[in-house]
């Protein structure tokens, strides 16, 4: 079983629909969450941290539930420029960050 | 500010040849990993050096690949000989004190050994 596990997609959107992906990991002692974003043939970039309490930052809100291991990114009012794809990704063991395979996105007008 | 630099962007190569791939963190960071992606396989990290010293290199697969960090601005990734499964893009990523901050990824070299 992989330590991050996502969807791959693709997920097709029309532009300002919503959209959720998410991801279950294995490692119950990770301590650390996060959602990274990698366009087409480019770097991943952090796209933001993921806390117990949930969090929100413009379009984006993320979620964490420990118990079932599973994390969220739901995108509103979706645009062309968040089609790319995105990686869950959990610390592991001593400053390891695990990342998922990734979900692609592809928003179209 | 300057990111992540590696060099060089792309490299074709035969079986059997020597790669070196180069990485300069940003500055003030103290944290640098490695990192291989494929299609495959997705991303996986190859070692971390904290403070220069190698602290994780669990994810190196065999010994045909060597990562050194002689300084605080500058790692190579050798892998020798190479092989066409060696073939990915391979990421350099530095951080301050660790990976629970923001990793910065460098724009990868991508290699093709034929």
């Amino acid at each position: 079983r992989k330590e991050v596990e996502q969807d791959p997609g693709p997920f097709n959107v029309p532009e300002g629909a919503t959209v959720a992906f998410n991801c279950t990991y294995s490692n119950s002692a990770s301590q650390s969450f996060f959602w990274y974003r990698q366009d087409c043939r480019k770097e991943p970039k952090l796209l933001m941290s993921v806390y117990s309490s949930g969090n929100e930052d413009g379009r984006f809100t993320a979620q964490l539930n420990r118990a079932s291991q599973y994390i969220s990114l739901l995108i509103r009012d979706s645009k062309l420029s968040d089609s790319a794809t995105y990686l869950c990704v959990v610390t592991g063991g001593y400053n390891k960050l695990i990342f998922g395979a990734g979900t692609r996105l592809a928003v179209h007008p | 500010d300057a990111g992540v630099i590696q060099s060089p962007r792309h490299e074709v190569t035969e079986m059997g040849q020597e790669v070196t791939l180069r990485c300069k963190p940003i500055s003030g960071h103290n944290s640098l990993f490695w990192y291989r992606q494929t299609m495959m396989r997705g991303l996986e990290l190859l070692i971390y050096f904290n403070n220069n010293v190698p602290i994780d290199d669990s994810g190196m697969p065999e010994d045909r690949f060597s990562a050194k960090m002689p300084n605080a601005s500058f790692s190579t990734l050798k892998i020798q000989p190479s092989e066409p499964r060696d073939s990915a893009v391979y990421f350099c990523a530095s951080s301050l004190t660790g990976s629970y901050n923001e990793q910065f990824f460098g724009p990868g070299t991508r290699l093709t050994v034929l």
